[in-house]
């Protein structure tokens, strides 16, 4: 089955420890983008991913990093969490950068 | 920064009634106009897309219709229905010489009521 797979899917953590949200997908897309989705704010572009090793910054990209190492891998990770990043993230794909975006099923992210 | 104003921020309908939603964008240079539907506890997912060269698009009972002298495209939902309650987000862009980033409207939560 063609999807978007993340992990984990709720995360309820502490200030200041380190995570990584995985993103997967398995239909050779070439574009990958991270969004958070916060009540009011819609979804913001965090990261996103043209292609193998290049990465770029979208709207909010203050405390994330991303890599993308592999085609169907696209990691993000928070090196030092804050209260302020308690929201949900999504990853989506899509085979070129015209076209539908496949978005995985969120991560439910709380740090207290 | 590119803007994209989604209108309203939450919509009741009664069943059978018709919903519509709004996306005013700035940015001239957009030829893809997509409209996303979330259902609670679900990614967003495409719902419609139509491209600058056609005015209307129909799928269903879901329509969009677009306004390039106004900068602004709508979706219009007929005899809504309860399963239809969800969220709504447009997300407008430029595909080709897009440098990636992509910019969602706020977003729309429809309640319709049975």
């Amino acid at each position: 089955e063609a999807q978007v797979t993340q992990n984990p899917r709720y995360l309820i953590t502490v200030t200041g420890k380190k995570l990584t949200v995985t993103c997967s997908q398995n239909m050779n897309h070439e574009y990958m983008s991270w969004y958070r989705q916060d009540p009011g704010l819609g979804l913001r572009q965090i990261y996103y991913s043209m292609n193998v090793e290049v990465t770029d910054k979208g709207d909010v990209p203050e405390g994330y990093k991303v890599s993308r190492k592999e085609k169907r891998n696209f990691p993000l990770i928070l090196e030092s969490p804050s209260p302020n990043q308690t929201s949900l993230y999504f990853c989506a794909s899509s085979p070129a950068l015209e076209g539908e975006q496949y978005f995985g099923p969120g991560t439910r992210l709380t740090v207290t | 920064q590119q803007q994209v104003k989604q209108s309203p921020q939450s919509l009741i309908v009664q069943k059978g009634g018709i919903s519509i939603i709004n996306c005013a964008y700035e940015n001239t240079a957009f030829d893809y106009f997509p409209w996303y539907q979330q259902f609670p506890g679900k990614g967003p997912a495409l719902l419609i897309a139509i491209r600058p060269d056609v005015s209307e698009k129909k799928e269903g009972r879901f329509t969009i219709s677009f306004n390039k002298s106004a900068k602004q495209f709508s979706l219009h939902i007929m005899d809504s229905q309860p399963g239809d309650s969800a969220t709504y987000f447009c997300a407008p862009y430029r595909g080709s010489g897009n440098t990636g980033k992509l910019i969602f409207g706020q977003g729309t939560t429809l309640q319709v009521k049975p």
